[in-house]
């Protein structure tokens, strides 16, 4: 059984960093791309950044684009998100997301979904 | 970018009713497009992909179609299960990848 969980959510305050992670299990973790997509309070869903299956091929939203960094360890199975500089509109649920494919630009298929953590940015 | 525009925003309707939601893309995107459902509190979950194809495990009153720039969902015969968010998202152009804005299916 698929299973991603996502961990290292919480208050911060702004201008704060903070890094999320997202343990996998249940498939070849290194045979994918990865992805993050956060949902603010009562909002719709943002893809924020994806990974490709070997790390090499990375894309952010324009609007974390300079502030965060994804990254990975297949060792580990485990899918990270440092986030700096935050802001209070970061504030969301974070979701990490696996995608059917092992590259980020032919990719984009979501097929499994971890349940979330919030991150909360405020003073 | 790829604009998703989703309609309705919103949407009341009975248990039995047949429901249709739009997605139409600011460019084309051949058939690059999923559909999820997501319930409060919970993940996502995909219901279709490949614009029409139907994700295993999904009943099959739901369906999709369209290709380039309009989509469409389709639930042919409302369940009370069904009540939720959903969202369609394009993966044709990266990045980066573009979620329509959600329609909220409510029991009327």
């Amino acid at each position: 059984e698929v299973q991603l969980v996502e961990s290292g959510g919480g208050l911060v305050q702004p201008g704060r960093s903070l890094r999320l992670s997202c343990a996998a299990s249940g498939f070849a973790f290194d045979d994918y791309a990865m992805h993050w997509v956060r949902q603010a309070p009562g909002k719709g869903l943002e893809w924020v950044s994806g990974i490709s299956w070997n790390g090499v091929s990375i894309g952010y939203a324009d609007s974390v684009k300079g502030r965060f960094t994804i990254s990975r360890d297949n060792a580990k199975d485990s899918l990270y998100l440092q986030m700096n500089s935050l802001r209070a509109e970061d504030t969301a649920l974070y979701f990490c997301a696996k995608d059917e494919h092992p590259t980020v630009t032919n990719g984009g298929e979501f097929d499994y979904w971890g349940q979330g953590t919030l991150v909360t940015v405020s003073s | 970018d790829i604009q998703m525009t989703q309609s309705p925003s919103s949407l009341s309707a009975s248990v039995g009713d047949r429901v249709t939601i739009t997605c139409r893309a600011s460019q084309g995107i051949r058939n690059d497009l999923g559909w999820y459902q997501q319930k409060p509190g919970k993940a996502p979950k995909r219901l279709i992909y490949a614009a029409s194809s139907l994700q295993s495990g999904v009943p099959s009153r739901f369906s999709g179609s369209g290709s380039g720039t309009e989509f469409t969902l389709t639930i042919s015969s409302l369940q009370p299960e069904d009540f939720a968010t959903y969202y369609c998202l394009q993966h044709n152009s990266y990045p980066p990848y573009t979620f329509g804005q959600g329609t909220k299916l409510e029991i009327k």
